[in-house]
């Protein structure tokens, strides 16, 4: 069975500084990688995916986010963070049998302050 | 905008009354997706669908959930009878066919029941 686990519930990061977001995945096959980022009552916004091919991906807003299979990681960064990144963060983990149902971590919230 | 759209956004109802939610998902994708997201979780599977054929239901949460897509374009979620434990995000997504996919996610219903 697939699973994603985020360790980090809440991370508060100063306006301008880096921003490291943790996430683990358990999945039988090559996984597919997603993470995604949801405003307060708002519906989830992809930021970027990792299929196969260069494990640093680049994804939208300034983020980036590096597969390493050695670790079954795949965190999500960005150097330098502001005030309108604060929101709800998921990583998700996915594969390519057929269909593919998503399986999410149980989020990490972004707290920015000034 | 062509998005994925859901309906109603909010939906307030008393214990045992019937609810019926509807997801337009992007005109050219095949494949639509229904979640659950509870507090302080990251969304859940329920079915999915490839065109009209509804391929996974066994995530549905009970027998009084059920969905449809009957002419493959829009699909509704049901809930018969609902409970106090119903409320909750219930997140519609869509996808291409193809075997890379990436699901683009709407913007949620959310149900309290009260």
């Amino acid at each position: 069975a697939q699973s994603v686990t985020q360790p980090d519930i809440h991370i508060t990061v100063s306006e301008g500084a880096s921003l490291e977001l943790r996430c683990n995945y358990s999945y039988g096959a090559t996984p597919y990688l997603f993470w995604y980022v949801q405003s307060p009552g708002q519906g989830l916004q992809l930021l970027l995916k990792y299929f196969s091919g260069d494990t640093l991906v680049q994804g939208i807003k300034g983020f980036e986010a590096e597969f390493k299979r050695s670790q079954s990681s795949f965190n999500l960064r960005k150097p330098s963070v502001h005030w309108s990144d604060a929101a709800e963060y998921f990583c998700a983990v996915g594969g390519n049998s057929g269909y593919s149902t998503l399986t999410f971590g149980k989020g990490t919230m972004l707290l920015v302050s000034p | 905008d062509t998005g994925v759209s859901q309906d109603p956004r909010h939906k307030i109802t008393k214990r045992g009354q019937n609810v019926t939610f509807r997801c337009d998902p992007i005109s050219e994708h095949n494949r639509l997706y229904w979640y659950r997201q509870t507090l302080g979780q990251g969304p859940e599977f329920l079915t999915y669908f490839q065109n009209e054929a509804q391929l996974e239901k066994s995530r549905l949460l009970s027998d009084r959930f059920s969905a449809e897509r009957p002419k493959g374009s829009f699909s509704t979620l049901e809930i018969q009878r609902t409970e106090q434990g119903d409320s909750a995000m219930y997140l519609c997504a869509s996808s291409t066919r193809a075997g890379l996919e990436t699901q683009y996610f709407g913007p949620g219903t959310r149900l309290l029941v009260l």
